[in-house]
């Protein structure tokens, strides 16, 4: 089946400052590419749609400013959490969705990336 | 709009024992379904889904689901469990739409007794 890939698998900062996170699909080629976030003991929460060479569609309540999106090609989309806090701390999953697929337009999930800010 | 619900937040089940977890669906159209099962720590691993044809659907490490329109409701079944299915398990909904995501149920987490 296809992969998706993220970068880094885990990540500690400090309060204050960015963090990028990379979602790539491997083999195959995805103009749609979505984010989530987990908190602990919940479920995935969508934060946002990322689209191929346009500007990223959030979910209410997800600050765009805050959590930057860019799908610059095909295959990588990345999301940088700007000027971190500890309420930030989370499991962000990357998920892509596979269009040649058939009949099915499967969506690909990543291992995730576990930000905790300090 | 798509929604999933999973009535139960956690089952405690004993070793050998048969596992029934519950997913109700709310979609205008046809639905396509997926369980997913995460270990803590860990991403979320595709345990079986279903998108047409026959309703009782076999998934990996011996998981079944089957589709019943009637209820709207996509139930995850395991004749007999083994400790190392303890973990966190995921229903979710899909268009199949190019530019939606899935939708998740807020999960059911399972404990396995000895």
């Amino acid at each position: 089946g296809a992969v998706v890939s993220q970068h880094p698998s885990r990540v500690i900062c400090k309060s204050g400052t960015s963090v990028k996170i990379e979602c790539r699909s491997l083999d195959f080629q995805a103009t749609t590419m979505f984010w989530y976030r987990q908190f602990p003991k919940q479920s995935l929460m969508l934060m946002a749609t990322s689209n191929e060479g346009s500007k990223a569609t959030y979910e209410q309540g997800v600050e765009k400013d805050k959590f930057l999106i860019n799908h610059a090609s095909l295959t990588l989309s990345t999301l940088t959490v700007t000027s971190a806090h500890p309420e930030d701390s989370s499991f962000y999953i990357c998920s892509a969705r596979d269009q040649m697929g058939d009949p099915l337009y499967e969506q690909y999930f990543g291992p995730g990336t576990r930000l905790t800010v300090t | 709009a798509q929604s999933v619900t999973q009535p139960d937040i956690h089952i405690t089940v004993s070793e050998g024992a048969s596992l029934e977890l519950r997913c109700n669906y709310s979609y205008g159209a046809t639905p396509y379904l997926f369980w997913y099962v995460q270990s803590p720590g860990q991403g979320l691993q595709l345990l079986l889904k279903y998108f047409s044809g026959d309703t009782l659907v076999q998934g990996i490490k011996g998981f079944e689901a089957e589709f019943k329109r009637s209820q709207s409701s996509f139930n995850l079944r395991k004749p007999s469990v083994h400790w190392s299915d303890a973990a966190e398990y995921f229903c979710a909904v899909d268009s199949n739409q190019a530019g939606t995501a899935l939708i998740f149920g807020k999960g059911t987490t399972l404990s396995v007794s000895s």
